[in-house]
């Protein structure tokens, strides 16, 4: 089956420094990938929509300066955190779309931040 | 505005025991719903996708079924285990202009435990 392979599973970093997720769908090509954050007993949010090639569609109100996304690739996209701040603490999840799949979404396992 | 609402919020079960959870949804116009399992810490893991023309879908002990023309959907676990003890939660898609699906709309979820 698809599978997605989000690194790292947990990261704590000082306030202002920048970090970077990688998502990767590892046995199958994905033109779309997505990414979300949760907040504890919350559902997950929709941050942005990234396809291959091109910028980026972010979510309302998601600073698309501050949580950067590339899809540089179909298999490979990610997610920088600029500048961190603890009210960024939160558990990031990517998913993938396979190529000409209309709907066959896998979730990464998630990206645990904590900033201090 | 697509909206999937879920119940219980939480749940409290013996091992062994079978449940039932709930999933309301006004996503039009609708392409499938899924149910997922999410271990705390963890990514979304699928558990049944359901189209229009679906009413039941079994996955090991879960079986949910869908009512398209009320818009409800269950997830029924049967002898429960330690193991099960999780969030699950109801995704539906809305179908696009192209015909495939687009925008997902995740449900709170539903807290489960299993006590032994």
């Amino acid at each position: 089956g698809a599978v997605v392979s989000q690194h790292p599973s947990w990261v704590i970093c000082k306030s202002g420094t920048s970090v970077k997720i990688e998502c990767r769908s590892l046995d199958f090509q994905a033109t779309t990938m997505f990414w979300y954050r949760q907040f504890p007993k919350q559902s997950l949010m929709l941050m942005a929509t990234s396809n291959e090639g091109s910028k980026a569609t972010y979510e309302q109100g998601v600073e698309k300066d501050k949580f950067l996304i590339n899809h540089a690739s179909l298999t490979l996209s990610t997610l920088t955190v600029t500048s961190a701040h603890p009210e960024d603490s939160s558990f990031y999840i990517c998913s993938a779309r396979p190529a000409g799949a209309n709907y066959g979404y896998t979730f990464g396992s998630g990206t645990r931040l904590t900033v201090v | 505005k697509n909206q999937v609402e879920q119940s219980p919020q939480s749940l409290i079960i013996l091992e062994g025991k079978n449940c039932t959870l709930q999933c309301n949804y006004t996503v039009s116009p609708f392409s499938n719903l899924r149910w997922y399992k999410q271990d705390t810490g963890r990514g979304p893991v699928s558990l049944t996708i359901m189209t229009f023309s679906e009413n039941t879908k079994s996955n090991g002990r879960y079986t949910a079924t869908l009512d398209a023309d009320t818009k409800q959907s269950s997830l029924h676990i049967t002898a429960s285990q330690l193991s099960d003890s999780a969030s699950y939660i109801c995704v539906v898609s809305a179908r696009n202009s192209g015909g495939g699906a687009d925008g997902l709309t995740f449900g709170k979820g539903t807290h489960l435990i299993i006590q032994p």
